[in-house]
């Protein structure tokens, strides 16, 4: 049961920039909790990708981006690369319920 | 180096318990600021958040699954093993458990097991 709602699918050509959204609530993003990005290649495991809203851990390239803005959060990926295509999922965590962790509900991203 | 590695059956039956351990090295979840966490993924579905289990043995569980998750750790063994009652064919899905960073606002999971699929049926 997803609280954060991602577009399904996105899609761009090589070289272009592509966003995707994760619109959360009051109880999640807008409550000052931090959003996350993991990239889940085919058949593998989900990799983090952006940390604390814009944070890029060590070897993911400066092509990804990440940014919060109220109750919602993006991810840009610019010069779109054929490895890119890929699941993409945004994290957070929600204080209602005694608290929990939340999943968007991933967007496929498509390499035209 | 922190690596983690599920492990577990492969195939239950409805209404059965499963039962699914989390091998960890490379760091202490006795150590301040740390949790694993146990996530699952239905064949071509989204990621779904189970259970966490953080250093000083706190936990979490998802809202719709509490009642049927139980998260423990032992920590000389360095291991998380996640229980989950009565399993139906929904629950057919690959279950990763994850390496969770602390934080005052930004809690992350920077490292993740290989998952291990986990089908469902008679």
């Amino acid at each position: 049961q997803s609280v954060l709602t991602q577009p399904p699918s996105v899609s761009g050509a090589p070289g272009q920039r592509v966003t995707i959204s994760c619109t959360g609530s009051s109880s999640n993003i807008g409550a000052g909790y931090d959003v996350h990005w993991y990239q889940q290649l085919p058949g593998t495991a989900p990799k983090l990708l952006i940390y604390g809203n814009s944070n890029r851990p060590s070897g993911v390239p400066d092509r990804f981006s990440g940014s919060k803005s109220g109750t919602s959060a993006s991810l840009a990926i610019t010069g779109l690369q054929a490895e890119d295509e890929a699941d993409y999922y945004c994290q957070s965590y929600d204080s209602s319920l005694s608290g929990h962790y939340v999943f968007g509900t991933g967007t496929k991203v498509t390499v035209l | 180096q922190i690596t983690l590695k599920e492990s577990g059956p492969t195939l239950v039956k409805p209404t059965q318990t499963l039962t699914l351990t989390c091998t960890f090295s490379g760091f202490s979840l006795s150590t301040s600021g740390v949790g694993v966490g146990w996530i699952r993924q239905p064949p071509g579905k989204a990621l779904e958040w189970l259970a966490l289990i953080y250093w000083d043995d706190d936990k979490r569980y998802s809202p719709s699954l509490k009642s049927r998750l139980t998260i423990t750790k032992d920590t000389s063994k360095n291991q998380v093993v996640l229980t989950m009652t009565n399993m139906d064919p929904v629950d057919t899905a690959t279950y990763y458990c994850a390496h969770l960073l602390v934080g005052a606002t930004t809690d992350y999971f920077d490292y993740w097991g290989q998952g291990t699929l986990v089908t469902v049926s008679s």
